[in-house]
């Protein structure tokens, strides 16, 4: 139990178009989604953390235009990266959190190449 | 503000030793810690989950300890093989977070056969 899925698992794109990444949760609801970007090397940095209906809560220098969250379901968050550009390429990974669940669930993640 | 800090960055040992990774945190506040295992290119695997009122987990070859007072967390791996080569991450669930994980930046683990 507990799956998280992302897709798509890989996507290359080019410079000004905009992508949409979908992280559902299979086999609970997710009253939380968290969305994290991590580069080469590095750890995870948290983005922004999503409740269902609501509006996503971004971090401290995350751009809210450039990095949409959409959280209209209980199994299904997107986050689409407007005119996407090189410096977006990163690896996102998506969590979820059921009601009845004190950790979070991680996605396999989504590779984002901007060329 | 709560920081986690993994040490060492890299390490590497030969098939069949038994090693410890290292993960300290500086506020004893927390409500959970968290190892995880990611391959390259890969998504998170969880490996083990300590509550804060916990000492120890333990999951096959693996052995999470927990100590809060000193802010420190090991991670015994036993008979080490190749396929455990990934690198290893530790989480802190602040005791006053929304469910928002503070992390290490990770140990990345060399199995040599």
């Amino acid at each position: 139990g507990a799956v998280v899925s992302q897709h798509p698992s890989w996507v290359i794109c080019k410079s000004g178009t905009s992508v949409k990444i979908e992280c559902r949760s299979l086999d609970f609801q997710a009253t939380t989604m968290f969305w994290y970007r991590q580069f080469p090397k590095q750890s995870l940095m948290l983005m922004a953390t999503s409740n269902e209906g609501s509006k996503a809560t971004y971090e401290q220098g995350v751009e809210k235009d450039k990095f949409l969250i959409n959280h209209a379901s209980l199994t299904l968050s997107t986050l689409t990266v407007t005119s996407a550009h090189p410096e977006d390429s990163s690896f996102y990974i998506c969590s979820a959190r059921g009601v009845y669940y004190n950790e979070q669930f991680f996605g396999p993640g989504t590779r984002l190449t901007v060329l | 503000k709560q920081e986690v800090t993994q040490i060492p960055a890299a390490l590497s040992v030969p098939e069949g030793e038994n090693l410890v990774l290292n993960c300290s945190f500086t506020d004893s506040a927390i409500y959970n810690l968290q190892w995880f295992r990611q391959d390259p290119g890969k998504g998170l695997t969880s490996l083990l989950l300590i509550q804060s009122s916990q000492r120890e987990q333990t999951s096959g070859r693996l052995n999470a300890s927990l100590d809060k007072s000193s802010g420190r967390s090991t991670l015994y791996i036993a008979a080490s093989q190749p396929g455990d080569s990934a690198t290893y991450l530790c989480a802190v669930k602040p005791r006053d977070s929304n469910y928002q994980l503070i992390w290490g930046a990770g140990t990345k683990l060399i199995i040599k056969p």
